[in-house]
């Protein structure tokens, strides 16, 4: 079974500049997250999809991150001026249909998109 | 709102020492608890999980019991090798309330020595 694709590994930019990410998740996964990984800190949830509908995104900075998933398969991550704290490695993780009160799903994770923004 | 507070690493020991990593949480619902490990280079991968009360999750020699009386989730191992050097998160989820997000600590960084 193929793993959760994310692409690129690495991305150096210059603030003001403009990203994007990719993710491509297990096959048959509904359920879609991104997290932002700041050095030294856990992984913070961005945005939850189910699929190509959004059930969260509410630490979002919806100023300069936008997130998209039409078809309800692969997710894309924008950001859109980056700032210096910006600098994170960015999880898309994905995982089986979430049924009402379910809460033992776990999450099959990336590797990550290593951003550095100068 | 739900939190997850581990304690701060790096952890560092010699092969065959005992592992204890405390981890305690706080949530408005009866949450599920995992542990998730993150080898170098690697992303996060699923170590175990417990989904009620005084279960106990084990995986490659890695324990962990649900204490809701202490909101508490410790990861144990008897004996470390080299190979258990690693990022370990802990996290939990909650569908109380409707939302059902996965929140994971800072993370413990673990370093075992020959």
């Amino acid at each position: 079974e193929a793993g959760v694709a994310q692409s690129p590994r690495y991305k150096i930019i210059e603030k003001r500049q403009s990203v994007a990410f990719w993710c491509n998740p297990i096959s048959g996964h509904a359920t879609l997250y991104w997290y932002q990984q700041i050095l030294g800190q856990g992984p913070k949830l961005l945005i939850q999809f189910q699929n190509n509908g959004v059930v969260d995104d509410s630490q979002l900075p919806k100023d300069r991150f936008s997130a998209e998933r039409l078809k309800g398969v692969d997710s894309t991550l924008k950001i859109q001026p980056a700032k210096l704290e910006d600098s994170a490695v960015y999880l898309c993780a994905s995982s089986r249909q979430r049924t009402a009160g379910a809460t033992n799903e776990k999450l099959f994770f990336g590797s990550g998109t290593q951003l550095s923004v100068l | 709102g739900n939190s997850v507070t581990q304690m701060e690493g790096p952890v560092t020991l010699s092969e065959e020492a005992f592992l204890t990593i405390n981890c305690t949480y706080t949530a408005t619902g009866y949450p599920s608890l995992f542990w998730y490990v993150q080898y170098p280079g690697e992303g996060l991968q699923l170590l175990l999980k417990a989904t009620k009360a005084d279960d106990k999750g084990s995986n490659k020699g890695f324990e962990a019991t649900y204490r809701k009386e202490t909101t508490s989730f410790h990861l144990e191992k008897g004996s470390v090798q080299v190979s258990d050097s690693a990022v370990y998160f802990c996290a939990l989820s909650d569908a109380s309330g409707g939302s059902y997000i996965p929140t994971f600590g800072r993370g413990t960084s673990l370093i075992v020595h020959p």
